[in-house]
């Protein structure tokens, strides 16, 4: 079965470093999604991208951090100069939309830790 | 503005009790909803839907039904089983949203013990 791969797994980072989040959506999906988690919190919408550009993007998504579909198949979330706050799960998500299939689904996601 | 709202956690049940896991919502419009199911070390998994009010989504055992009246998608099972130990999110979309984000309620972490 098709799924959503992120990597790293888990990626440290020293506070005010550049952090690049990778993630492969499933091939024929077309509808992209970062949501984060903060340990112990709500899982958060970040961002959606379609047709190479954001469709939409929450309060949270600040300059610091962009999305990019460099190539066919990758998607990642930049956050350019990493706080303390910013620690959390990051998942990538992907979705058809298509026929009515407008399910998400969502890769196991990278554990971001700032130091 | 739009919310999901969940039962506090952790839910411990022993094996082949019956579960409930409370979720109601506020929303402007009609939403979809959705229960997503988080096993250990894992991302998140779609577990089932429902697109309408009366609709009642199903998937490995769980049952939700969408009561518009009460504004509220409780998921039940039952007769849970060790292997059903996950953390579960209640979510809604709105089909009209530009972008069909999801907004997740703060999940309920269920314990089963043989």
């Amino acid at each position: 079965e098709p799924e959503v791969t992120q990597t790293p797994s888990h990626q440290v980072t020293q506070m005010g470093q550049e952090v690049i989040l990778r993630c492969v959506p499933i091939s024929n999906h077309l509808y992209f999604y970062w949501y984060r988690q903060i340990l112990g919190q709500k899982v958060e919408f970040l961002v959606s991208f379609y047709n190479n550009e954001i469709s939409e993007k929450s309060e949270i998504f600040d300059d610091q951090f962009s999305v990019e579909r460099p190539d066919g198949s990758n998607f990642t979330l930049k956050i350019r100069s990493t706080k303390l706050e910013d620690s959390a799960m990051y998942f990538c998500a992907s979705s058809e939309r298509k026929e009515g299939r407008y399910e998400q689904y969502f890769g196991p996601g990278t554990r971001l830790t700032v130091t | 503005g739009n919310s999901v709202t969940q039962m506090e956690g952790p839910v411990t049940l022993s094996e082949e009790a019956f579960l409930t896991i409370n979720c109601t919502y506020t929303a402007t419009g009609y939403p979809s909803l959705f229960w997503y199911v988080q096993y250990p070390g894992e991302g998140l998994q779609l577990l089932l839907k429902a697109t309408k009010a009366d609709d009642k989504g199903s998937n490995k055992g769980f049952e939700a039904t969408y009561r518009k009246e009460t504004t509220s998608f409780h998921l039940e099972k039952g007769s849970v089983q060790v292997s059903d130990s996950a953390v579960y999110f209640c979510a809604l979309t709105f089909r009209g949203d530009s972008s069909y984000k999801l907004i997740f309620g703060s999940g309920t972490r269920l314990l089963v013990r043989p």
